[in-house]
């Protein structure tokens, strides 16, 4: 069974602050893909990345970075010099290939004071 | 390009009542989803569908829950009779089909449903 755990339920830090949201996930297939998405409160996700079970190299865009280690199962998410534009429920994800169904975690919510 | 519609942004209904909401996914995307909210939680799929065929409707409570997507664009969810442990967000999503690039899903704002 697949499973994505975000330990994390609420973190609160100040803007310009540097914050780490964690995931970790269950499968056993060998080939999945972990997918991170925001849901501001308008309410609709927004995709924010999505890395393949066979690339493991760290991806950075903007202020926001991921950190993937299969050997931990972890797929972090951290954000830098936060805003409070950032403000908002962070979901990550995970699905097999060939099927696009979806299993999130039950997300983190990141809040943001000036 | 224009997102995923869903209407209606809200609805409140009592419990035994029936419901419906509609979405209307990106243009070309043969692959839709429905997903369910609950306050606090992560999405969970309902059904999904490859044009008007369901592909994965493991989760849906078939008992009272029903989905169609009779022309492969648009779709409707029915709930029928509600419960109040319905009480959800009700998200819409579509995708390039299955067999490309795991591609990510675009979701809609959603449907709120209060069950009174």
């Amino acid at each position: 069974a697949q499973k994505v755990t975000q330990a994390q339920t609420e973190i609160s830090v100040v803007e310009k602050e540097d914050v780490t949201l964690d995931c970790v996930y269950e499968t056993r297939d060998t080939t999945y893909y972990l997918f991170w998405y925001k849901q501001p409160p308008s309410g609709e996700l927004v995709f924010l990345i999505r890395r393949n079970s066979f690339d493991e190299q760290n991806e950075i865009s903007g202020r926001y970075s991921w950190n993937f280690q299969k050997s931990t199962s972890s797929f972090n998410f951290t954000i830098t010099a936060s805003q409070v534009v950032d403000s908002a429920v962070y979901f990550c994800a995970l699905s097999m290939t060939g099927f696009q169904k979806l299993v999130f975690g039950t997300g983190t919510r990141l809040l943001v004071s000036p | 390009e224009a997102g995923v519609a869903q209407s209606p942004r809200y609805k409140i209904i009592e419990k035994r009542q029936s419901v419906a909401f509609w979405c209307n996914p990106i243009s070309g995307h043969a692959t839709l989803y429905w997903y369910q909210q609950i306050l606090g939680q992560g999405p969970k799929l309902l059904i999904q569908f490859q044009n008007n065929g369901v592909v994965d409707d493991s989760q849906l409570p078939k008992d009272r829950f029903s989905a169609e997507r009779l022309k492969g664009v648009d779709s409707t969810l029915k709930i029928q009779p509600a419960k109040l442990e319905d009480s959800a967000v009700y998200l819409c999503a579509s995708s390039l089909p299955l067999g490309r690039l795991n591609t990510e899903a675009f979701f809609g704002q959603g449907t709120r449903l209060t069950v009174v």
